[in-house]
C-alpha cells in the first residue's frame, strides 16, 4: 500500500533558525495535506498541495509539491516557540499520514 | 476549535473488555474518518464513513467497527480489547469524501490494562 515517510522523526531549533521537514512518498500523490499536531492537541488543517511543483506560503511557512508529485517540504523561516509541535504530512485521498516530524524550539 | 466533538475524553478498560467511542462531526459534514494514534506516531487510518455507510477501511481486525448516523455522528466500536489498542482515537469529518480538509476532533485517549 502507499506509504508515506518523513524525515527528520525530530529536531530541536534554536529560536529564530530555520526547519525543514520532508515528506515523500512510495507513489504519485494526488495531494498532499499537511497538518500540526500541538503536544497533547489533535492535528490541525494548515494546508493542502494539488498542482505538480506547486509552493504556498502562509507568513513564515512555506510548502512545496514536487514536480513528480511523490515529494513534499514544509519550511519554517526564523522559528518561534509557538512552531513547538509535529508536524505530518498526509495523502488525503488515500487517508494515509506520515509518522511526523517533532520540532522543538529552544527559546 | 474545529466544532468536532468526542467523547469521552478520557478511559480506561481491561484486556477483553468491549469499548465504544462517540464523534459529534461539524455542522454539515457528511464524511467521518477515524483514526489510531499511538504514542509518537502518525495517525493510522481505521476507517471512513459517508452518509451511512463504510467508504473505505485500513489495515485493522474486523473487531474494530463503526457506524454513522442520519445526522452524520458516528461511533467506533471495538470488541475484544488488546493491550496494544491503547492509543489516542480521533475521529475527523469533511464535507467530501476524499478532497476536502479534514476537521479533527480532540480524540479519546484509551488505556487498556
Amino acid at each position: 500500500g502507499q506509504q508515506v515517510m518523513q524525515i527528520p522523526q525530530y529536531q530541536h531549533v534554536q529560536e529564530g533558525e530555520d526547519f525543514t521537514t520532508y515528506c515523500n512518498s512510495s507513489t504519485t500523490l494526488s495531494n498532499i495535506q499537511w497538518y500540526k499536531q500541538r503536544p497533547g492537541g489533535h492535528p490541525v488543517f494548515l494546508i493542502q498541495l494539488v498542482k505538480s511543483g506547486e509552493v504556498k506560503k502562509q507568513k513564515r511557512l512555506t510548502f512545496q509539491f514536487g514536480e513528480a508529485k511523490k515529494n513534499s517540504s514544509l519550511h519554517i523561516t526564523a522559528t518561534q516557540t509557538t512552531d513547538v509541535g509535529t508536524y505530518f504530512c498526509g495523502s488525503r485521498r488515500a487517508l494515509t499520514f506520515g509518522s511526523g516530524t517533532r520540532l522543538q524550539v529552544q527559546p | 476549535e474545529t466544532g468536532v466533538t468526542q467523547s469521552p475524553t478520557h478511559l480506561i478498560k481491561t484486556r477483553g473488555q468491549q469499548v465504544t467511542l462517540r464523534c459529534s462531526s461539524q455542522s454539515g459534514h457528511n464524511t467521518v474518518s477515524w483514526y489510531q494514534q499511538a504514542l509518537g506516531q502518525g495517525p493510522q487510518f481505521i476507517f471512513q464513513y459517508y452518509r451511512e455507510e463504510e467508504n473505505g477501511r485500513g489495515n485493522f481486525p474486523p473487531r474494530f467497527s463503526g457506524l454513522q448516523f442520519p445526522n452524520y455522528s458516528s461511533e467506533l466500536n471495538v470488541n475484544a480489547l488488546e493491550l496494544d489498542d491503547s492509543a489516542l482515537y480521533l475521529c475527523a469529518s469533511s464535507l467530501q469524501k476524499s478532497t476536502d480538509t479534514q476537521y479533527f476532533g480532540p480524540g479519546t485517549r484509551l488505556t487498556v490494562l
